[in-house]
Parts: structure tokens; sequence; C-alpha cells
């Protein structure tokens, strides 16, 4: 009960397109689904996060939809960037579990230009 | 505010010995937790450190074990090196007083076990 799916494993974007990147998550208890962006040498950072309230959250071109009766949640990056190419983490928690991140395995995206 | 700093970045080390890791967290912040990342597993949890108390622990092996200290610096141990812990250790620090909130990773420390 304490995964977190992720798909696709790597994705590919025209400059200009759509990336959306998939997770599900079996935890019911779950309340806390942030978004992290990896750069290579660098650690992840908080790209955006949505608790299960609300259905979307959107920050200029990073969209979060959440769907709590699937189990379900998705970012989608609008307008994509070559400088958005990086690894994409979604991860899960809980308030019992303090700051305990459970990630998705990640996607690789690259946005060709 | 300068961001979460971790010693050493790289480093090498021999099966069977053992590893210290340091974190400096964000001015301020209380909580520091710890994950490995490896291209096999991905990131997992190992354990988060809150006003010098462990909070949260993951599944890892005795072996891998933490502290915090009074000004909130952290440092990971791992004994008893094995190959498979070669990995990215992260730390990342938030203020920890109310869960779960915002956490800033540093650039990780590169355990290479040979």
């Amino acid at each position: 009960q304490q995964q977190v799916k992720q798909s696709p494993q790597s994705l590919i974007v025209q400059k200009g397109g759509i990336s959306i990147i998939n997770c599900a998550y079996e935890n019911t208890a779950f309340d806390y689904f942030p978004w992290y962006q990896q750069f290579p040498g660098k650690g992840p950072a908080l790209l955006i996060a949505i608790r299960p309230d609300v259905s979307e959250k959107k920050e200029g071109r990073f969209t979060i939809s959440f769907n709590k009766s699937a189990k379900q949640f998705s970012l989608h990056i609008m307008d994509s960037q070559p400088g958005d190419s990086a690894t994409y983490f979604c991860a899960a928690s809980r308030r019992e579990y303090g700051n305990k991140l459970v990630f998705g395995a990640g996607t690789i995206l690259r946005v060709k230009s | 505010k300068a961001g979460v700093t971790q010693t050493p970045r790289y480093l090498i080390k021999t099966r069977g010995q053992q590893v210290t890791l340091s974190c400096s967290p964000i001015s301020g912040h209380r909580s520091v937790s710890w994950y490995q990342q490896t291209p096999g597993q991905g990131l997992q949890f190992l354990f988060e450190y809150f006003s010098e108390t462990q909070r949260n622990k993951g599944n890892f092996p005795g072996r891998f074990s933490g502290r915090q200290f009074s000004n909130s610096r952290s440092e990971m141990n791992v004994s008893t090196l094995e190959l498979g812990d070669s990995a990215l250790y992260l730390c990342a620090s938030s203020s920890g007083l109310a869960g779960p909130d915002t956490q800033y990773f540093g650039p990780g420390t590169r355990l290479t076990v040979l």
C-alpha cells in the first residue's frame, strides 16, 4: 500500500507541446502529492504540490490534475521548453508520516527544439 | 538564504568500511530527512530527524543510522558497507512544524563502494 506508480518511464516532446506524466497510488490515507524536478548532478526541487481537497492546481506552465476516486494524479507541462528536459518524480505522503515521501520511479523528459 | 549543503560531494569506500555523511539544512529549518537514490530502486526514504529526535524511519537495515545536532545539522552513518550501498544520498530540510511541508533537497553525496 506504500507504492506510487509513475508512467511513462521516458517521454520525448516537441518544443511547444504538452508533456503529461501520470501517477497512481494505493494508500487512500495519502494527503499530500508533490512533484519534483531533478536535473543531472542536482537534488530534486519541488515543482508543484496538491492536496486531495482540490482537483486541479496550476502554477505557470505546470498543472496538477487530481482524481481522488481513481487514486490518480498527473502533471501537465504546457508549452514545453528544452529547459524543461529533466527527470520528474511524483510523490505522496500523509500527515502522520511527517516528511516521509514515497516517490514514483521517475520520468525522463526530453524536449526537442 | 543559503541552500542545503552536503559534504562530501563524492566518496569512494571499500566493502566493510564505514562512512559518515553530513548535511547542513537551511537556516531555521528543524527537520532533516535522508533519502537514498539508485537507478534500480529510485528514491527511498531512510529517516527523518526533527529537533534531534528521529521522527520517522524507512525500511533500511540497522547499518544505516543517523543523528541530528542542536544546530539542526545532521549526519548519517553507514557501517559495514556493501556494494549495494553505492548510491546518491540526498538530504532534505524543511521547517518541520506541520508535516508534510515543502522539502528542499541538497545536491547529494555520491557514494561508491568498491
